[in-house]
Protein backbone atom coordinates (compact mmCIF):
# COMPACT_ATOMS: atom_id res chain seq x y z
CA UNK A 1 0.00 0.00 0.00
CA UNK A 2 1.34 3.57 -1.26
CA UNK A 3 1.96 5.70 1.48
CA UNK A 4 3.27 9.59 2.56
CA UNK A 5 3.27 10.33 6.30
CA UNK A 6 4.02 13.37 7.05
CA UNK A 7 5.79 15.01 9.96
CA UNK A 8 3.41 16.46 12.86
CA UNK A 9 1.97 20.24 13.47
CA UNK A 10 4.51 23.10 14.07
CA UNK A 11 3.96 26.57 15.60
CA UNK A 12 7.09 28.77 14.62
CA UNK A 13 7.59 32.39 15.06
CA UNK A 14 8.10 34.82 12.26
CA UNK A 15 12.03 34.73 11.27
CA UNK A 16 12.33 31.52 12.14
CA UNK A 17 13.91 28.28 10.10
CA UNK A 18 11.60 24.87 9.48
CA UNK A 19 11.70 21.40 7.91
CA UNK A 20 8.86 19.60 7.63
CA UNK A 21 8.91 16.02 5.76
CA UNK A 22 7.23 13.61 4.17
CA UNK A 23 8.52 9.85 4.07
CA UNK A 24 7.00 7.61 1.28
CA UNK A 25 6.40 3.41 1.56
CA UNK A 26 4.75 0.91 -0.24
CA UNK A 27 6.29 1.71 -3.76
CA UNK A 28 10.19 2.80 -4.82
CA UNK A 29 10.86 6.06 -3.59
CA UNK A 30 13.31 7.21 -6.34
CA UNK A 31 10.89 5.79 -9.15
CA UNK A 32 8.36 8.94 -8.94
CA UNK A 33 8.34 12.46 -8.88
CA UNK A 34 7.08 14.26 -5.08
CA UNK A 35 5.67 17.39 -4.96
CA UNK A 36 4.28 19.96 -2.29
CA UNK A 37 0.96 21.94 -2.30
CA UNK A 38 -0.29 24.56 -0.41
CA UNK A 39 -3.84 25.04 0.96
CA UNK A 40 -3.63 28.33 2.95
CA UNK A 41 -6.72 28.92 5.27
CA UNK A 42 -9.81 28.84 3.74
CA UNK A 43 -8.36 28.69 0.13
CA UNK A 44 -7.49 26.34 -2.89
CA UNK A 45 -4.04 24.08 -3.78
CA UNK A 46 -1.45 25.59 -4.93
CA UNK A 47 1.76 23.77 -6.54
CA UNK A 48 5.35 24.69 -4.82
CA UNK A 49 7.69 22.37 -6.52
CA UNK A 50 8.46 19.05 -7.34
CA UNK A 51 11.63 17.08 -6.72
CA UNK A 52 12.49 13.21 -8.72
CA UNK A 53 14.16 11.39 -5.37
CA UNK A 54 16.00 9.17 -7.92
CA UNK A 55 18.98 12.13 -8.95
CA UNK A 56 17.67 14.99 -7.10
CA UNK A 57 16.52 16.68 -9.70
CA UNK A 58 13.78 19.94 -8.45
CA UNK A 59 11.57 22.34 -10.19
CA UNK A 60 10.08 25.16 -8.61
CA UNK A 61 7.07 27.23 -9.56
CA UNK A 62 7.75 30.35 -10.37
CA UNK A 63 5.45 31.76 -7.12
CA UNK A 64 7.80 29.54 -4.61
CA UNK A 65 11.28 30.07 -6.15
CA UNK A 66 13.76 31.40 -3.53
CA UNK A 67 10.89 31.51 -1.06
CA UNK A 68 11.21 27.77 0.02
CA UNK A 69 13.82 24.82 -0.82
CA UNK A 70 12.25 21.48 -1.66
CA UNK A 71 15.36 18.34 -1.05
CA UNK A 72 15.38 14.85 -0.50
CA UNK A 73 16.68 11.82 1.00
CA UNK A 74 16.69 8.86 -1.04
CA UNK A 75 18.45 6.62 1.26
CA UNK A 76 15.62 6.92 4.11
CA UNK A 77 12.63 7.75 1.34
CA UNK A 78 11.88 11.04 2.39
CA UNK A 79 11.26 14.47 0.98
CA UNK A 80 11.59 17.80 2.60
CA UNK A 81 10.14 21.36 2.27
CA UNK A 82 11.94 24.21 4.28
CA UNK A 83 12.07 27.86 5.14
CA UNK A 84 14.93 29.73 6.27
CA UNK A 85 12.44 32.90 7.30
CA UNK A 86 8.83 32.38 8.01
CA UNK A 87 6.75 35.10 7.61
CA UNK A 88 3.07 35.10 8.73
CA UNK A 89 2.19 34.56 5.26
CA UNK A 90 3.42 31.07 5.14
CA UNK A 91 0.31 29.82 7.60
CA UNK A 92 -1.16 27.44 5.60
CA UNK A 93 -1.54 23.57 5.23
CA UNK A 94 1.29 21.84 3.39
CA UNK A 95 0.88 18.66 1.61
CA UNK A 96 3.02 16.32 0.09
CA UNK A 97 1.99 14.05 -3.56
CA UNK A 98 3.23 11.16 -5.03
CA UNK A 99 3.15 12.40 -9.08
CA UNK A 100 2.22 9.89 -11.89
CA UNK A 101 5.03 9.30 -14.73
CA UNK A 102 2.96 11.02 -17.45
CA UNK A 103 1.41 13.72 -16.97
CA UNK A 104 3.27 14.58 -13.51
CA UNK A 105 -0.04 14.81 -11.65
CA UNK A 106 -0.75 13.37 -7.52
CA UNK A 107 -1.70 10.31 -7.66
CA UNK A 108 -1.55 10.03 -3.79
CA UNK A 109 -1.04 12.31 -1.07
CA UNK A 110 0.36 12.79 2.51
CA UNK A 111 -2.19 13.38 5.46
CA UNK A 112 -0.90 17.34 5.71
CA UNK A 113 1.27 19.67 7.74
CA UNK A 114 -0.24 22.65 9.28
CA UNK A 115 2.32 25.47 9.93
CA UNK A 116 1.40 28.23 12.15
CA UNK A 117 3.86 31.41 12.17
CA UNK A 118 2.87 33.73 14.67
CA UNK A 119 4.40 36.33 16.96
CA UNK B 1 -1.72 31.35 -9.63
CA UNK B 2 -4.93 29.37 -10.65
CA UNK B 3 -4.96 29.15 -14.35
CA UNK B 4 -8.35 26.48 -14.56
CA UNK B 5 -11.81 28.42 -13.55
CA UNK B 6 -14.36 26.45 -11.56
CA UNK B 7 -17.99 27.82 -10.15
CA UNK B 8 -17.40 28.64 -6.55
CA UNK B 9 -20.31 26.76 -5.59
CA UNK B 10 -22.74 23.48 -6.92
CA UNK B 11 -25.98 22.22 -4.97
CA UNK B 12 -28.35 19.49 -5.07
CA UNK B 13 -30.92 17.60 -3.02
CA UNK B 14 -30.37 13.99 -2.18
CA UNK B 15 -30.38 12.09 -5.51
CA UNK B 16 -30.13 14.73 -7.98
CA UNK B 17 -27.15 15.08 -10.39
CA UNK B 18 -24.91 17.65 -10.16
CA UNK B 19 -22.34 18.90 -12.34
CA UNK B 20 -19.30 20.99 -12.17
CA UNK B 21 -17.45 22.70 -15.16
CA UNK B 22 -13.76 23.14 -15.68
CA UNK B 23 -12.68 25.88 -18.03
CA UNK B 24 -8.71 26.00 -19.16
CA UNK B 25 -7.07 26.99 -22.50
CA UNK B 26 -5.12 24.84 -25.67
CA UNK B 27 -2.12 24.92 -23.47
CA UNK B 28 -3.57 22.72 -20.48
CA UNK B 29 -6.83 20.93 -21.05
CA UNK B 30 -6.98 21.10 -24.46
CA UNK B 31 -3.85 19.28 -24.66
CA UNK B 32 -3.65 17.50 -22.14
CA UNK B 33 -5.60 14.89 -19.37
CA UNK B 34 -7.89 16.03 -16.80
CA UNK B 35 -7.75 14.96 -13.49
CA UNK B 36 -10.04 15.61 -10.63
CA UNK B 37 -9.88 15.61 -6.71
CA UNK B 38 -12.30 15.60 -3.94
CA UNK B 39 -11.59 17.41 -0.41
CA UNK B 40 -13.89 16.12 2.14
CA UNK B 41 -13.80 18.47 5.27
CA UNK B 42 -10.64 18.39 7.37
CA UNK B 43 -8.92 16.11 5.11
CA UNK B 44 -6.73 15.93 2.32
CA UNK B 45 -7.58 15.58 -1.23
CA UNK B 46 -7.88 12.24 -2.85
CA UNK B 47 -8.12 11.40 -6.32
CA UNK B 48 -11.34 11.06 -8.09
CA UNK B 49 -11.06 11.12 -11.99
CA UNK B 50 -7.75 10.54 -13.96
CA UNK B 51 -7.16 10.76 -17.40
CA UNK B 52 -10.58 12.62 -18.25
CA UNK B 53 -12.90 9.96 -16.98
CA UNK B 54 -11.22 6.93 -15.72
CA UNK B 55 -12.32 6.04 -11.90
CA UNK B 56 -9.96 4.65 -9.18
CA UNK B 57 -10.70 1.18 -7.51
CA UNK B 58 -12.81 2.54 -5.38
CA UNK B 59 -14.47 5.39 -6.49
CA UNK B 60 -18.51 4.68 -7.23
CA UNK B 61 -19.77 4.93 -10.66
CA UNK B 62 -22.03 8.09 -9.17
CA UNK B 63 -18.88 10.15 -10.57
CA UNK B 64 -18.24 10.75 -14.18
CA UNK B 65 -15.77 12.91 -15.87
CA UNK B 66 -15.58 14.32 -19.39
CA UNK B 67 -13.74 16.64 -22.05
CA UNK B 68 -14.41 18.85 -24.77
CA UNK B 69 -11.73 21.23 -26.21
CA UNK B 70 -10.29 23.51 -23.41
CA UNK B 71 -13.23 22.60 -20.62
CA UNK B 72 -14.16 19.47 -18.91
CA UNK B 73 -16.91 18.32 -16.44
CA UNK B 74 -17.27 16.05 -13.43
CA UNK B 75 -21.14 14.61 -12.61
CA UNK B 76 -22.19 13.18 -10.00
CA UNK B 77 -25.17 11.18 -10.06
CA UNK B 78 -27.62 10.12 -7.64
CA UNK B 79 -25.99 12.94 -4.62
CA UNK B 80 -25.65 11.90 -1.56
CA UNK B 81 -24.80 13.85 1.93
CA UNK B 82 -21.04 12.24 1.68
CA UNK B 83 -20.38 13.67 -1.14
CA UNK B 84 -20.42 17.06 0.07
CA UNK B 85 -16.78 18.63 -0.02
CA UNK B 86 -14.83 20.63 -2.60
CA UNK B 87 -13.97 19.79 -5.80
CA UNK B 88 -10.79 20.41 -8.20
CA UNK B 89 -9.73 19.89 -11.03
CA UNK B 90 -6.29 19.40 -12.78
CA UNK B 91 -4.19 19.12 -15.63
CA UNK B 92 -0.33 19.72 -17.17
CA UNK B 93 0.27 23.20 -18.37
CA UNK B 94 2.86 22.98 -21.36
CA UNK B 95 3.33 26.60 -21.38
CA UNK B 96 4.32 26.63 -17.54
CA UNK B 97 6.13 23.21 -17.71
CA UNK B 98 4.25 22.35 -14.86
CA UNK B 99 0.68 21.19 -13.59
CA UNK B 100 -1.86 23.81 -12.62
CA UNK B 101 -4.84 23.44 -10.17
CA UNK B 102 -8.64 24.84 -10.74
CA UNK B 103 -10.21 27.28 -8.10
CA UNK B 104 -12.38 24.85 -6.65
CA UNK B 105 -15.78 24.21 -6.16
CA UNK B 106 -18.19 23.73 -2.96
CA UNK B 107 -20.60 20.95 -3.57
CA UNK B 108 -23.62 21.41 -0.70
CA UNK B 109 -25.85 18.69 -0.46
CA UNK B 110 -29.05 20.49 0.60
Amino acid sequence: EVQLVQSGAEVKKPGESLKISCKGSGYSFTSYWIGWVRQMPGKGLEWMGIIYPGDSDTRYSPSFQGQVTISADKSISTAYLQWSSLKASDTAMYYCVRLLPSPRLPDYWGQGTLVTVSS
Amino acid sequence: QSVLTQPPSASGTPGQRVTISCSGSSSNIGSNYVYWYQQLPGTAPKLLIYRNNQRPSGVPDRFSGSKSGTSASLAISGLRSEDEADYYCAAWDDSLSGPVFGTGTKVTVL
